[in-house]
Order: structure tokens, then C-alpha cells, then sequence
């Protein structure tokens, strides 16, 4: 186990309502990444939060957004949710932001938009 | 940006037989490439990875070669075993982006 953790496990939410995911990040680790990875498929980076600030983003919506509080734990905000963004959602800690720095992932979260 | 490109996307092996997973990717600039083995239910986990001054890398029964020339970096494991049935994804980071891309996967199926 890679000492990163995501809660809920699953959750079911409907057309237009919003979702909080949850991470903590690996002891020692300051950096945390999200991925949504649809069914079949590899992951897809969403952005990194690195010292509580956004670094880097990857080609999602607005709609979904993020935090990273001191402790170094992490949320994934997504509004105004669509049918499409039934996935898992993977959260990966580096214990830097470089971009060589190897990434744990989570066990991630299931959400299902019905 | 980059783009990463894996196949098979589906490999069935008989236990004690050994298993090659290939990749190509587009960016040049790219110089980190990892490999994550993901089982049903669970997030991936990483197996090896590789950094671009090395060609390759071993651990175990598992190795990774890299080409930056032809763009393209293999997994291979050896004497297979059932327990390495999974989904494994490749992935390439580049010098200029944040984000880490992964290829689509390929699903090992190691028969007893």
C-alpha cells in the first residue's frame, strides 16, 4: 500500500448536483495530483497542487476545481455535474513537484452520475 | 503535447512465459516514464519506472528498456506468474508539462 488515501470509495450523485473528493496525501509528501480515468482507459490529469497552490493544469472544465490545505491533504471539487464524469477518480502524492518525481496513487474514488 | 501510445491492449501468457508491453510516445522532451500495474478495484501501483539517462532498468523479474531515439520504451517480466494478471499502463511525463500521460493500458491474463 502506498500510504495514500480517498474517501468516499463510491458515491453516486445525480445530473447538476456537486461533488467533494478527498485525499491524503503519503507521510512526507507535498505534492498532490488528480486523475479522472474513465472506464477502459488510462488516467487523465486533471491538475497538481503543490504548497497549497495550483501547478499545473490539465484540459478539464472549470467546473472542476481543487484545494490543498496545509497538512498537505487534498479536495477535487466538480460542479454542475454531467453524465460524462462518471469515472474513478485518482489522487497521486510526490514528495515533490518535480517532474521526475515518482507519483503513489490511491485507491481512488468511484463516482457514477445518473 | 504528448501523446502516449501502448499496445497490446490485451496479452494472454502461459504461467512461466514471459511478457513484453511496448510503448511509443510523441515529445521528445519527455524524460521520466513509468510503469503502473492496476488491479480490479484498486488504484495503480507503481512497478518501475525509468528516467532518460538510463537505457535500462531491472528489478527482479521485471525490466524496463528505453530508445529515446525511436520514442519508445518497453516492459518486459519474466517467468511469469498468475498473480501478475492485471491491467498495466505506461507513462511519459515531459520536461515542460506538469501532467504525466498514460497510454490505454493492456490487460495480462497469465494462465495457470
Amino acid at each position: 500500500e502506498t500510504g495514500v488515501t480517498q474517501s468516499p470509495t463510491h458515491l453516486i450523485k445525480t445530473r447538476g448536483q456537486q461533488v467533494t473528493l478527498r485525499c491524503s496525501s503519503q507521510s512526507g509528501h507535498n505534492t498532490v495530483s488528480w486523475y479522472q480515468q474513465a472506464l477502459g482507459q488510462g488516467p487523465q490529469f486533471i491538475f497538481q497542487y503543490y504548497r497549497e497552490e495550483e501547478n499545473g493544469r490539465g484540459n478539464f472544465p472549470p467546473r472542476f476545481s481543487g484545494l490543498q490545505f496545509p497538512n498537505y491533504s487534498s479536495e477535487l471539487n466538480v460542479n454542475a455535474l454531467e453524465l460524462d464524469d462518471s469515472a474513478l477518480y485518482l489522487c497521486a502524492s510526490s514528495i515533490d513537484r518535480g517532474r521526475l518525481e515518482t507519483q503513489y496513487f490511491g485507491p481512488g474514488t468511484r463516482l457514477l452520475v445518473l | 503535447g504528448e501523446n502516449v501510445e501502448q499496445h497490446p491492449s490485451t496479452l494472454s501468457v502461459q504461467e512461466g512465459d514471459s511478457a513484453v508491453i511496448k510503448c511509443t510516445y510523441s515529445d521528445s522532451a519527455s524524460n521520466y516514464f513509468p510503469w503502473y500495474k492496476q488491479e480490479l478495484g484498486k488504484g495503480p501501483q507503481l512497478i518501475i519506472d525509468i528516467r532518460s539517462n538510463v537505457g535500462e532498468k531491472k528489478d527482479q523479474r521485471i525490466a524496463v528498456t528505453l530508445n529515446k531515439t525511436a520514442k519508445h520504451f518497453s516492459l518486459h517480466i519474466t517467468e511469469t506468474q498468475p498473480e501478475d494478471s492485471a491491467v498495466y499502463f505506461c507513462a511519459a511525463s515531459s520536461a515542460f508539462n506538469n501532467d504525466m500521460r498514460f497510454g490505454a493500458g493492456t490487460r495480462l491474463t497469465v494462465k495457470p
